[in-house]
């Protein structure tokens, strides 16, 4: 079945990048998202890439994506301690009406 | 409304109890989904319903857990003589039919059993 796998914990210092990295398993996945989690609050949707692009930058976000490697990254540019959550990635098959399947999320920690 | 809302946002409740999780998608998402989140256990599917199909149920651990969607709109996760492992917070999503739009969620029902 699908899969979707990422390391759990990310420490970094603020104004440093961070990058947080996702493998999936699906072949078929045509897009895929992350979404980030603050304490006591729901997920919200981050950005996402469709399948046939390599990258996606949206202002101190850079999606990049190996289609090969099932390998999918977020990079968060000049990072905050806003940006302290949890982001999880999740992979959606080319399957009509299948839900999303999530990682497992990684907690990135940012030291000021 | 402006957002998914659901309630309550805490629940405890005895072991052995049915409980009831109510969620209102944003107005116009046909589609709503139930997800689980359990410490270190990420988000796990339940259920998904899109439209006037039948809903997806594979994702639904036991037959202690059900969820209907009336009209269309509200939805209600409800589980039938609660456990402990049960406990965790529910999430619920709506979104627009296609692949290329994302999920909007709600803020969860963090459910206790004790």
């Amino acid at each position: 079945g699908e899969d979707v796998e990422q390391s759990l914990f990310l420490s970094v210092r603020e104004g440093d990048s961070s990058v947080i990295n996702c493998t999936y398993t699906d072949s078929s996945s045509t897009y895929l998202y992350w979404y980030k989690q603050e304490p006591g609050a729901g997920l919200q949707l981050l950005t996402y890439i469709f399948s046939n692009m390599d990258m996606k930058q949206d202002q101190r976000l850079t999606v990049l994506l190996n289609k090969k490697d099932k390998h999918l990254s977020l990079r968060i540019a000049d990072t905050q301690t806003g940006d302290s959550a949890i982001y999880f990635c999740a992979e959606r098959s080319d399957q009509a009406g299948t839900a999303l399947i999530f990682g497992k999320g990684t907690t990135l920690s940012v030291s000021s | 409304g402006a957002g998914v809302s659901q309630s309550p946002s805490n629940k405890v409740t005895e072991k052995g109890k049915d409980v009831e999780l109510r969620c209102d998608p944003i107005s116009g998402h046909t589609a709503l989904y139930w997800y689980r989140q359990s410490l270190g256990q990420g988000l796990e599917f339940l259920i998904y319903f899109q439209g006037n199909s039948a809903p997806d149920k594979s994702g639904l651990p036991s037959d202690r857990f059900s969820a209907e969607r009336t009209g269309g709109s509200v939805s209600t996760l409800t589980i039938q003589r609660t456990q402990q492992e049960d406990s965790a917070v529910y999430l619920c999503a709506s979104s627009l039919p296609g692949r290329d739009y994302g999920y909007t969620f709600g803020s969860g029902t963090r459910l206790t059993v004790v």
